[in-house]
Order: C-alpha cells, then sequence, then structure tokens
C-alpha cells in the first residue's frame, strides 16, 4: 500500500529555534498533501493543505508567517516550525493524496512528528 | 455547522463483536472514512464509504447511510490489538475533512 514517511520522529528544541519536519511520498505522486496538529485525546486539526508548485491554503487562525510549507516535488512537502515556543508543542501528522489512484479521495497519513519545545 | 458524533468510549471483551457507530452533519458529502490510531501513533485508514451499504474488509466492515447521516464501523473477532482510538471523519463538499475525536475502544480478555 502507499507509504507516507515522516522525518525526523522525535524533535526536541529550545524556545526560539527553527524546526523544519518533512513528509514524503514513498511510494507514490501527491499533488496534495495535508499537515494536521493533535493534542492530547483531541482530533486531528487539519492546519494546511500543501499543493506542488504553490503556495499552501492555511485553516483559519493559523499563522503562515509561523509555520511555512513548502512542496517542491510531487513527493516531498516540508513544514518549518518558526520561532517555536513551547506551545508548539503537538503531534504533527502529514497526509498525502496518490494522484494516480482511482479513488482520489483516500489519504494517507505519514507516521506523525512529535515536538517538544522546551 | 458542520459535525461529527461518535460514543468516546466502548468496551468489549476478546473474541466478541462490535459496533461503534459515527453521525455526520457537513456541507455537503464526499465520503466517510474510518482510521484507526493507536495511541501516540498516527490514524491510520481503515475503510471509505461513498455509497450507501455495508463493505466488509476481513474482520472489519463498514457501513453508510447517506439519508440517515450515519455510518458505522464493525469489528468482530476482537483481538487485545484492535485496541485503539477510532477515527470517524466525513468528507464535505470542499474535500476537507470534517473529524469526529475519536472513540476510545478497550478490549477486555
Amino acid at each position: 500500500g502507499a507509504v507516507v514517511s515522516q522525518h525526523p520522529s522525535w524533535v526536541i528544541c529550545k524556545s526560539g529555534t527553527s524546526v523544519k519536519i518533512e513528509c514524503r511520498s514513498l511510494d507514490f505522486q501527491a499533488t496534495t498533501m495535508f499537515w494536521y496538529r493533535q493534542f492530547p485525546k483531541q482530533s486531528l486539526m487539519l492546519m494546511a493543505t500543501s499543493n506542488e508548485g504553490s503556495k499552501a491554503t492555511y485553516e483559519q487562525g493559523v499563522e503562515k508567517d509561523k509555520f511555512l510549507i513548502n512542496h517542491a516535488s510531487l513527493t516531498l512537502s516540508t513544514l518549518t516550525v518558526t520561532s517555536a515556543h513551547p506551545e508548539d508543542s503537538s503531534f504533527y501528522i502529514c497526509s498525502a493524496r496518490d494522484q494516480l489512484a482511482g479513488d482520489t479521495d483516500t489519504q494517507y497519513f505519514g507516521p506523525g512528528t512529535r515536538l517538544t519545545v522546551l | 455547522g458542520q459535525n461529527i458524533d461518535q460514543p468516546t468510549e466502548m468496551t468489549a471483551t476478546e473474541g466478541a463483536i462490535v459496533q461503534i457507530n459515527c453521525t455526520y452533519q457537513t456541507s455537503g458529502f464526499n465520503g466517510l472514512f474510518w482510521y484507526q490510531q493507536h495511541a501516540g501513533e498516527a490514524p491510520t485508514f481503515l475503510s471509505y464509504n461513498v455509497l450507501d451499504g455495508l463493505e466488509e474488509k476481513g474482520r472489519f466492515s463498514s457501513f453508510l447511510s447517506r439519508s440517515k447521516g450515519y455510518s458505522y464501523l464493525l469489528l468482530k473477532e476482537l483481538q487485545m490489538k484492535d485496541s485503539a482510538s477510532y477515527l470517524c471523519a466525513a468528507l464535505d463538499s470542499n474535500y476537507q475533512l470534517i473529524w469526529g475525536a475519536g472513540t476510545k475502544l478497550i478490549i477486555k480478555p
């Protein structure tokens, strides 16, 4: 089946630093990738939709200057948390759509990246 | 507004059958997903229904009634590893996923 990877799996950083998270579709091409955030015991919250070769679409309340998204190729999207603060500590999950699959609505989720900001 | 409702928690016995219900209200509808999520891990895809009826995949089956805005996930021959949260998510007219809060399923020996 379709596999989506994220790197790193875990990251701990100091407050004020920037962290980049990569999301890759390993065996399919994804024109659209999604970035989610999950707080404990809550459902996923969509942060932004990343479209290959164009600007990301951010959900209301998500600061685009703080969460920079780049989708430079059909298999890679990156999320950079700039000037991270402790309140940014969360589980970040990406997903991707297989553009060639018959069922184009299915999203394949990455394993997630746990960010802890000290 | 858009809303997904599913029970917060359910308990079942190993080897038994459990049905997790989900009701939804969305602006347009393009299908409903069920995901399984183990603690600390990203949700994994279980099923997708867009037409009315029951779809079976091994021990798991998913049912959809569009007229009722209702779906259920049926798990048979429960195993301890099935202990997880089960997320119901509907795809609205903008192809955005509207997520439920998840149902925590506890399996007892």
